[in-house]
């Protein structure tokens, strides 16, 4: 148990749809990520944030935002779905070493009809 | 190299068979070379963090080295086992925490 949490597991809807992945971050850790496996692709960098600023971006979507709570959750926002945004969605956390390991979630299986 | 790159795509062992991957990564920008192990319906999980050019890293049966220079790390397996089928990941840091990962070697080790 990487001590990740990610909900829901699973995730069925519709195009034109919106939807909203949780994350709650290892105890102890600031940085949250959040990395996009779709078929036959490597993890694909989403979005960073520390301490509830965003730090860094990957190859997010406009229909796509993040944010990071008070609280070092976070959540990342779908919007306008699309049948290519069906995905593996995986949320990790790090400490605040600059090379610190990531700590993965289960991940959340989204897939859009 | 732009991307980081893993060979070989999936690889096929015998028990006891030791093997090797390589994964490239662009030597400019380079911060840190991670390895994850990710287990079929599990997530990926932390093998090595490796920073300096010569790094070499071992746990148990798998150790990993880095070459900064020409942009290069190899994972290697000593004594294969059925329990290390898995999808070996590799990920350059290009600057804060940012990881651009490979598509990962897929190894599988019967019995």
């Amino acid at each position: 148990d990487s001590g990740v949490t990610q909900t829901p597991k699973h995730l069925i809807t519709a195009t034109g749809q919106r939807v909203t992945l949780r994350c709650s971050p290892r105890s102890g850790d600031l940085s949250v990520y959040w990395y996009q496996q779709s078929l036959d692709q490597g993890l694909q960098f989403l979005i960073q944030y520390y301490n509830g600023e965003e730090r860094a971006k990957g190859n997010i979507l406009e229909r796509f935002s993040a944010q990071q709570f008070p609280d070092l959750h976070s959540e990342l926002n779908l919007s306008s779905l699309e049948l290519g945004d069906s995905a593996l969605y995986f949320c990790a956390s790090s400490g605040q070493g600059e090379n610190s390991p990531l700590h993965f979630g289960n991940g959340t299986r989204l897939t859009v009809t | 190299i732009l991307n980081v790159e893993q060979s070989p795509q999936s690889l096929h062992v015998q028990e006891g068979d030791s093997t090797n991957f390589t994964c490239s990564f662009p030597s400019s920008n380079f911060y840190a070379l991670h390895w994850y192990r990710w287990e079929t319906a599990k997530s990926p999980e932390a093998l090595f963090v490796m920073t300096l050019n010569g790094d070499e890293k071992k746990k148990g049966r798998i150790s990993a080295t880095l070459n900064t220079k020409e942009g290069y790390s190899y994972l290697y397996i000593k004594g294969s086992q059925p329990e290390d089928s898995a999808t070996y990941l590799c990920a350059s840091n290009t600057g804060f925490q940012k990881l651009v990962f490979g598509t990962g070697t897929r190894l599988l080790v019967s019995p």
